[in-house]
């Protein structure tokens, strides 16, 4: 079965510090890969997502990810957090069957930017 | 674009009454319905996907006559919680897409589920 696993759980940084939050999957075949994110009180977001292609893919506000294949890995980076970055982070995988879509989740980690 | 909203936010109620929560998509025509299911600190949980029109498709071990899922029109997807008890107690969340296979999904706010 497909699973996605965050061994983050809870991240605290100071601002200006940098990010890397770590996302690994377990299925070795064709997925597509994300990360979301959950301002508190508000809704999931899709920060960025990677089909295929260049394995470093640039998503909003500053966040990038890289695939690494080998690794089976998505990590989420950005150089420098804000104050306003405080929030839920979730990565997924998107299994591709050819059957209608289907999102695996992470744990999530919650990520505290401290000023 | 590419709203969703869920109503109600929050919801309690007594054990063995029935609860629905409404998804819709406010700009946007979406075939593909989908019901998550968050316990605290956990990870977001498929529950079903429902497409427009048809029946919905449930997650090995949801319980398919106690999560009542209808998908009546391209807005508007609906989940009734059948005489619930406090172990359905729990976030509900929505998602929706404008057509089925991969396409980006576009997620309610959740709706908070308590019963007493």
């Amino acid at each position: 079965a497909q699973s996605v696993s965050q061994h983050n759980h809870h991240v605290i940084l100071s601002e200006a510090a940098s990010l890397e939050l770590g996302c690994n999957y377990s299925y070795g075949g064709t997925v597509n890969l994300f990360w979301y994110v959950q301002y508190p009180g508000q809704h999931l977001q899709l920060l960025l997502k990677y089909f295929s292609g260049d394995p470093l893919v640039k998503g909003i506000k500053g966040f990038e990810a890289e695939f690494i294949k080998s690794k089976f890995s998505f990590n989420l980076r950005k150089p420098s957090v804000q104050w306003s970055d405080t929030a839920e982070y979730f990565c997924a995988s998107h299994l591709l069957t050819g059957t209608a879509s289907k999102l695996t989740f992470g744990t999530g980690t919650r990520l505290q930017v401290t000023l | 674009g590419a709203v969703v909203s869920q109503h109600p936010s929050r919801v309690i109620c007594k054990s063995g009454t029935s609860v629905k929560i409404e998804c819709r998509s406010l700009d946007f025509q979406a075939t593909t319905m989908f019901w998550y299911r968050q316990f605290p600190k956990q990870s977001l949980m498929l529950m079903a996907t429902s497409n427009e029109g048809s029946k919905a498709t449930y997650e090995q071990g949801v319980e398919k006559d106690k999560f009542l899922i209808n998908h009546a029109s391209l807005t508007l997807s609906t989940l009734t919680v059948a005489s619930a008890h406090p172990e359905d107690s729990s976030f509900y969340i929505c998602s929706a897409s404008r057509t089925s296979g991969y396409n980006e999904q576009f997620f309610g706010p959740g709706t908070r589920l308590t019963v007493l």
